[in-house]
């Protein structure tokens, strides 16, 4: 079955340090991939998605690409920030079902 | 607009005992998702909507669990006698379609379920 696979965590950097996140996944067919966010007391939310090979997606600084060769769909932000602490998660979404399948997540905290 | 809404936000209950939880998707959103959030599993898939109708239970954990959704609008999911195991925090999401697309799934604040 489908499956996502994130780094461990957690991880603690200086604020404008630089950030990667590892994720990697198995998938029947050509999934969407997705990297969601969980801030401090606040709901999930979308962070940013590609939905084909050598897509790109961004937001807020952040930034992955969709690497079908290696199965992996990194997360990087050139210049962290306090109010990056949250923990995120990667998720895929294959076209037989509509289901995020998701990785375990991992906690990011950000020190001044 | 207003975004997915959950209630309630917080349920306490025994062992057990059956507990209701609610869902109010965003309005017009026609696929609406259940998933559990908890320490040792992570996030995981329940069941999916379209519609009234559910093609996808393949995430309820037993026979314990049933969800039901009416109007194409709010969704309860129902979990009987209760177990310990069954404390995580339920989250329910909503979007416009499901099956051959990637639009975005909007997430309600999710309901934390204690079991005692």
């Amino acid at each position: 079955g489908d499956s996502v696979t994130q780094m461990e965590g957690p991880v603690t950097l200086s604020e404008e340090a630089f950030l990667t996140i590892n994720c990697t996944y198995t998938a029947t067919g050509y999934p969407s991939l997705f990297w969601y966010v969980q801030y401090p007391g606040e709901g999930l939310q979308l962070l940013l998605k590609a939905t084909k090979a050598d897509d790109k997606g961004s937001n807020k600084g952040f930034e992955a690409t969709y690497r079908k060769e290696t199965t992996s769909f990194h997360l990087e932000k050139g210049s962290v920030q306090v109010s990056d602490s949250a923990v995120y998660f990667c998720a895929l979404k294959t076209g037989a079902n509509s289901k995020l399948t998701f990785g375990k997540g991992i906690t990011l905290s950000v020190r001044p | 607009g207003a975004g997915v809404s959950q209630s309630p936000s917080n349920k306490v209950t025994e062992k057990g005992k059956d507990v209701e939880l609610r869902c109010d998707p965003i309005s017009g959103h026609t696929a609406l998702y259940w998933y559990r959030q908890s320490l040792g599993q992570g996030l995981e898939f329940l069941i999916y909507f379209q519609g009234n109708s559910a093609p996808d239970k393949s995430g309820l954990p037993s026979d314990r669990f049933s969800a039901e959704r009416t109007g194409g609008s709010v969704s309860t999911l129902t979990i009987q006698r209760t177990q310990q195991e069954d404390s995580a925090v339920y989250l329910c999401a909503s979007s416009l379609e499901g099956l051959y697309n990637s639009y975005e799934q909007y997430f309600g604040p999710g309901t934390r379920l204690t079991v005692t």
